[in-house]
């Protein structure tokens, strides 16, 4: 596979579930990103991974932690969501953060979350 | 938080027209500005980008536009076709991004 994969496509849970979220990518990317994106309102960021080490943590809730054990993999660890979370949550990755290819971003398809 | 103020919301057009997308940023430590197109079900993928010391930037029939003077850049689609109908997001870096601007174009 190619790009930036994410899985699943689409997930429901109840409040009180604990589930995960995963992107893989295979572009040798050294940096990698979670958004979440919401009806009408802009991509928001929310953690960034640079070789594996989180760079930013864009104020996010702990009910959303992000895991990086490698530079390919990404996942985002979910509990005790609200149902104002239920969201695409999208992937991305670039080359590593602070070099001229960290803007260039590849996106996946996203995890598209229902919270109930 | 600084913003990227994008608009409008929604566009339409007809086949072989122009569609104009502005926006406007804050932060004069950008220096990236790039613009990404997304079809449903799909994540946005780069359409075409542009640095602060450039005034505009061509690629086929999309061209940016860039007045650092004034903190605004917009996406000009010449002879827009049905098939560029989606939605377009202006971004200032990784970091922020605009709320999207939904295109239609009709045949």
């Amino acid at each position: 596979e190619t790009g930036v994969t994410q899985t699943p496509r689409h997930l429901v849970m109840g409040m009180t579930n604990k589930k995960s979220l995963k992107c893989e990518q295979h572009l040798g990317h050294n940096a990698m990103y979670w958004y979440k994106q919401s009806a009408k309102k802009p991509l928001e960021l929310m953690f960034v991974y640079n070789f594996k080490e989180q760079t930013e943590n864009n104020s996010v809730p702990s009910r959303f932690s992000p895991e990086c054990p490698n530079s390919s993999h990404l996942f985002l660890h979910l509990h005790t969501l609200q149902p104002e979370d239920s969201a695409l949550y999208l992937c991305a990755s670039s080359h590593e953060v602070g070099g001229l290819g960290a803007n260039v971003l590849t996106f996946g398809a996203g995890s598209r979350l229902t919270v109930l | 938080q600084q913003q990227v103020k994008q608009s409008p919301q929604s566009l339409i057009v007809q086949k072989g027209g122009i569609s104009i997308i502005n926006c406007a940023y804050e932060n004069t430590a950008f220096d990236y500005f790039p613009w990404y197109q997304q079809f449903p079900g799909k994540g946005p993928a780069l359409l075409i980008a542009i640095r602060p010391d450039v005034s505009e930037k061509k690629e086929g029939r999309f061209t940016i536009s860039f007045n650092k003077s004034a903190k605004q850049f917009s996406l000009h689609i010449m002879d827009s076709q049905p098939g560029d109908s989606a939605t377009y997001f202006c971004a200032a870096s990784y970091m922020r991004f605009g709320a999207g601007t939904r295109l239609t174009v009709k045949p």
